[in-house]
């Protein structure tokens, strides 16, 4: 089976440029998550999507941020204008449900390389 | 008090030795958490599941659960090279604006030597 599929797997643009990251949940999974991974800040949550409705975004660091997800196979994270400080990891997760339970064990994809010059 | 806390490491074990490593979360109510195992300049892989109070094994791997104390530990038996990597610790929060997402822990790097 395939697992979760990312997007670019390596971006480098410069700064003020629009970014998309690009992500296909495992099939049946109807829950994603997108996270964000820095040395010093570790693996953080950005916004997770039920059922292709965005449920808690608050991780989202401020407005210049936007995800989508249209269907159940497909959700982008998009980033505009980009800054050199978002230069990070980007991972995209899906699970079966949420909350507790073995139907909250989160499958991760390859992830974005994202450097902003 | 940070929500997850492990130690950053490097833990260092010879080839064979057994591998501990510690988790700490703050959250009482807290049923839900897992270890993911990251090796540099990959994603997390998830490598157990607990649930319950007490121990869970795995083949080398043993997850441990304490809820009263709010610890979790991993303990990996025999420990090869290729167990070198990050261990990340998740935790699903049950309270405030947290509530049902996986918080992770930092991660142990972990380094078994020849």
């Amino acid at each position: 089976d395939a697992g979760v599929i990312q997007s670019p797997r390596h971006e480098v643009t410069e700064m003020g440029q629009e970014v998309t990251l690009r992500c296909k949940p495992i099939s049946g999974h109807n829950s994603l998550f997108w996270y964000r991974q820095t040395m010093m800040r570790g693996l953080e949550l950005l916004i997770y999507f039920n059922n292709n409705v965005p449920i808690d975004d608050s991780g989202m660091p401020e407005d210049r941020f936007s995800a989508k997800m249209p269907n159940a196979s497909f959700s982008t994270l998009k980033i505009q204008p980009s800054e050199p400080r978002d230069s990070a990891v980007y991972f995209c997760a899906s699970s079966i449900g949420r909350g507790g339970g073995p139907y909250n064990e989160q499958f991760f994809g390859p992830g974005t390389r994202l450097t902003v010059l | 008090q940070k929500e997850v806390e492990q130690n950053s490491g490097p833990l260092s074990v010879p080839e064979g030795a057994i591998a501990s490593l510690n988790c700490t979360y703050s959250d009482r109510v807290s049923q839900s958490f897992f270890w993911y195992r990251q090796y540099s300049g990959k994603s997390p892989e998830l490598i157990m599941s607990i649930y319950s109070n007490g121990d869970k094994e795995d083949g080398r791997f043993t997850a441990q659960l304490n809820k009263a104390s709010q610890y979790v530990s991993l303990l990996i038996r025999d420990s090869q090279p290729s167990d070198s990597a990050t261990y990340l610790c998740a935790v699903i929060l049950n309270y405030g604006g947290s509530q049902g997402n996986l918080i992770f822990g930092k991660g142990t790097k972990l380094s078994v030597k020849p």
